[in-house]
């Protein structure tokens, strides 16, 4: 029944190691949202694609990257992770237009660990 | 711009008592607002969302919340809290339909038996 997956889960790795987190849907919305969210914080956006459009927020550091090959999938990568960049990673869907409101849906979140 | 203010980064009440968390907002175009709640470890589940219908939106899990535009607050409500309302709970703000969303600063609400 799981609509929006996150893989892994919980994620550990190195200083400066590349770390490649996944998400997939089955809804076939056209919106992938990334967001960050720090320990006792509010989630905050990274970045989105609306379909193959890539839309970076202003303030999202240039060590994060992401790709979506399709609609189903979208990737986060982080280039070079630091300790600053230890948190949880959402990924939501939505699918907007047509005059019909639908909300934003989540994924279980993946938990990075750099060490 | 928009942004969400929640009043109480922390709430603790007992059981069988009435649920109270303050949102605030500010938007310059009519706003989507949503109230999402998260358990430990895991990601966030709409609660329940205004979308310029009706004003009083009943949601999920008992909760409800009131939209009042003069006030520009979203304020969400239980009558009665279980225990299994303990959770961190977050409003926030859309400027339109699906489109990404501004949040507030979460309140973790404690329910003491």
């Amino acid at each position: 029944d799981a609509m929006v997956i996150q893989n892994p889960r919980y994620q550990v790795t190195q200083f400066g190691k590349p770390v490649t987190l996944s998400c997939s849907q089955t809804l076939n919305h056209n919106v992938m949202y990334w967001y960050q969210q720090k320990s006792s914080q509010a989630p905050k956006l990274l970045f989105h694609y609306y379909d193959k459009d890539f839309n970076n927020e202003a303030d999202t550091p240039d060590n994060f990257q992401s790709r979506r090959p399709n609609t189903s999938f979208c990737f986060l990568d982080i280039r070079s992770p630091g300790l600053g960049d230890a948190a949880m990673y959402l990924c939501a869907t939505s699918s907007p237009g047509g005059g019909v409101f639908n909300e934003a849906f989540f994924g279980q979140g993946t938990r990075l660990t750099v060490v | 711009a928009q942004s969400v203010t929640q009043l109480g980064s922390h709430v603790s009440v007992s059981e069988g008592a009435l649920v109270l968390l303050r949102c605030n907002y500010s938007s310059s175009v009519p706003p989507y607002l949503f109230w999402y709640v998260q358990y430990p470890n895991q990601g966030l589940q709409l609660l329940l969302k205004y979308t310029s219908a009706a004003t009083l939106v009943k949601g999920i899990n008992g909760f409800e919340a009131e939209f009042k535009k003069s006030e520009t607050s979203f304020h969400l409500t239980k009558p009665s809290a279980h225990m299994s309302d303990a959770a961190e709970y977050f409003c926030a703000v859309s400027r339109a339909a699906g489109n990404k969303l501004t949040f507030g600063g979460g309140t973790r609400v404690l329910v003491k038996p």
